[in-house]
C-alpha cells in the first residue's frame, strides 16, 4: 500500500520561509494527485489551504503557495507568523475514489 | 451558513457496531459528494471514505484497511450522510469527520467539527 509522507515535524523563525512536502511511498507526486494541503489547529477541525497542486481556498493569505518541487508536493510559506504554528497535512488522490493522507508535519515558530 | 455537523459517537464495546450521522445545511447537499475522515488523539488524518451524489450512483469508495467493514449511505431528503462501522476494534477509537468533496476543484472544503468515537470494553 503506498504511503504518503512528510516531515514529522519543521522548525521557522518568525519572518522566515519554510517549505513543506509531501511523497510517495513509491513514485512520484504528479498534478494528477490533486495535492491538497490542510492545517489543522490542536482540538479543531482541519482548514482547507491549497488544492489542485496550487489553488489557494478562500480566504487564505498569499503566504501560502503550493507547487509541484521534483517528484513531491510542496507547501510554502513565506513571512511565518506565529499563528501558523500548527499541524500540515498533504492529501492525494491514488485514483478510483480512493484519497490517502499524509502523516501530517509539525511546524514550530520560534 | 455551510455547515456540517456529524452526532452518533460515543462508548462502544470491541466488536460492536456504530451508526455516525452528519447532518449538513446552507448548501444543495443532494448535489455533493460526502467523505469521511477520521483522527486518533494525537495521530494524523486518516482518509476513511465517501459516497457520491445521485447523478454519480451513490458510489461509495473505502479505505482498503477498512474496507468490509464500513457502510456510507446517505438520505437527501434529510440532508445528512450516514458511517456505518462493525466489528469495530480499540484501533478505530478517534474523532470522525464528515467532509464535503467539490468534485469538480477535488478539494475537501467544508468539515464538520467531529463526532468522538471510543472503542473500550
Amino acid at each position: 500500500q503506498t504511503v504518503v509522507t512528510q516531515e514529522p515535524s519543521f522548525s521557522v523563525s518568525p519572518g522566515g520561509t519554510i517549505t513543506l512536502t509531501c511523497g510517495l511511498s513509491s513514485g512520484s507526486v504528479s498534478i494528477s494527485h490533486y495535492p491538497n494541503w490542510y492545517q489543522q489547529t490542536p482540538g479543531q477541525a482541519p482548514r482547507t489551504l491549497i488544492y489542485s497542486t496550487n489553488t489557494r481556498s478562500s480566504g487564505v493569505p498569499d503566504r501560502f503557495s503550493g507547487s509541484i518541487l521534483g517528484k513531491k508536493a510542496a507547501l510554502t510559506i513565506t513571512g511565518a507568523q506565529a499563528d501558523d504554528e500548527c499541524d500540515y497535512y498533504c492529501a492525494l488522490y491514488m485514483g478510483s475514489g480512493i484519497w490517502v493522507f499524509g502523516g501530517g508535519t509539525k511546524l514550530t515558530v520560534l | 451558513e455551510v455547515q456540517l455537523v456529524e452526532s452518533g459517537g460515543g462508548l462502544v464495546q470491541p466488536g460492536g457496531s456504530l451508526k455516525l450521522s452528519c447532518a449538513a445545511s446552507g448548501f444543495t447537499f443532494s448535489g455533493s459528494a460526502m467523505h469521511w475522515v477520521r483522527q486518533a488523539s494525537g495521530k494524523g488524518l486518516e482518509w476513511v471514505g465517501r459516497i457520491r451524489n445521485k447523478a454519480n450512483s451513490y458510489a461509495t469508495a473505502f479505505a482498503a484497511s477498512l474496507k468490509g467493514r464500513l457502510t456510507i449511505s446517505r438520505d437527501d431528503s434529510k440532508n445528512t450522510a450516514y458511517l456505518q462501522m462493525d466489528s469495530l476494534k480499540t484501533d478505530d477509537t478517534a474523532v470522525y469527520y464528515c467532509a464535503r468533496f467539490d468534485e469538480t476543484l477535488r478539494v475537501f472544503d467544508v468539515w464538520g467539527l467531529g463526532t468522538r468515537v471510543t472503542v473500550s470494553s
